[in-house]
């Protein structure tokens, strides 16, 4: 699967809209970029995924750049239970890939 | 949607003691599930794999005869901690796929936290 490379950290007010960015310059086409959080001394837990379109659920939106190469998780109004870790992992779903997690962005939202 | 349940949340042993932690899919058969390790303020590090019916393949440097995996129905994964040493204390989860979610993706239990006194 393609290295992804994310923020280390990042804040946001409650109420506003967090943006996360991550960079996977060399992922491939069969790959989907997924979106995964984890809350402290919890599992992590899926977010959202896409492959070139845009997508939105209840929980975020997400942008995938034309070239593929960057996405952005929007989490349009942040609360302080959005603070955790989030992961931004490019998978081959054709696979029984096993799951590689990078460093993830630590998003603190503050009031 | 797809659930997978581990115990327990949290255990206690004593050095040189065995704890099993336990991972099952509830509404769906994983034949192939995942178990990471992590230490406070780092990553998910994946130590194995484990596959329904057959040998799990570990990560490098994950040692096969320490941690014990098996996976004997494709509901249930267990890990065992063989001769638990302080340093093994960790969170540790696992997690499976579950190919006929609307996402194919990868569900996670809550971990299960480990101290080892």
């Amino acid at each position: 699967d393609a290295k992804t490379t994310q923020p280390t950290s990042m804040d946001c007010a409650e109420g506003r809209a967090a943006n996360l960015p991550c960079n996977h310059s060399t992922i491939s086409g069969n790959e989907y970029v997924y979106w995964y959080r984890q809350i402290h001394s919890q599992g992590p837990q899926y977010i959202i995924h896409g492959l070139k379109n845009n997508e939105t659920n209840e929980m975020a939106s997400l942008i995938i750049t034309e070239d593929r190469k960057s996405s952005t998780l929007i989490l349009p109004h942040a609360t302080l239970r959005d603070t955790a870790v989030y992961y931004c992992i490019a998978i081959d779903r054709g696979g029984g890939n096993k799951l590689t997690f990078g460093t993830g962005t630590q998003l603190k939202v503050e009031l | 949607g797809a659930v997978v349940s581990q115990h327990p949340s949290r255990v206690i042993c004593k050095s040189g003691t065995s704890v099993k932690i336990e991972c099952r899919s509830l509404d769906f058969q994983a034949t192939t599930m995942f178990w990471y390790r992590q230490f406070p303020k780092q990553s998910l590090m994946l130590m194995a794999t484990s596959n329904e019916g057959s040998k799990a393949t570990y990560e490098q440097g994950v040692e096969k005869d320490k941690f014990l995996i098996n996976h004997a129905s494709l509901t249930l994964s267990t890990l065992t901690v063989t001769s638990a040493h302080p340093e093994d204390s960790s969170f540790y989860i696992c997690s499976a796929r579950d190919w006929d979610s609307f996402n194919y993706g990868y569900t996670f239990g809550s971990g299960t936290r480990l101290t080892v006194v």
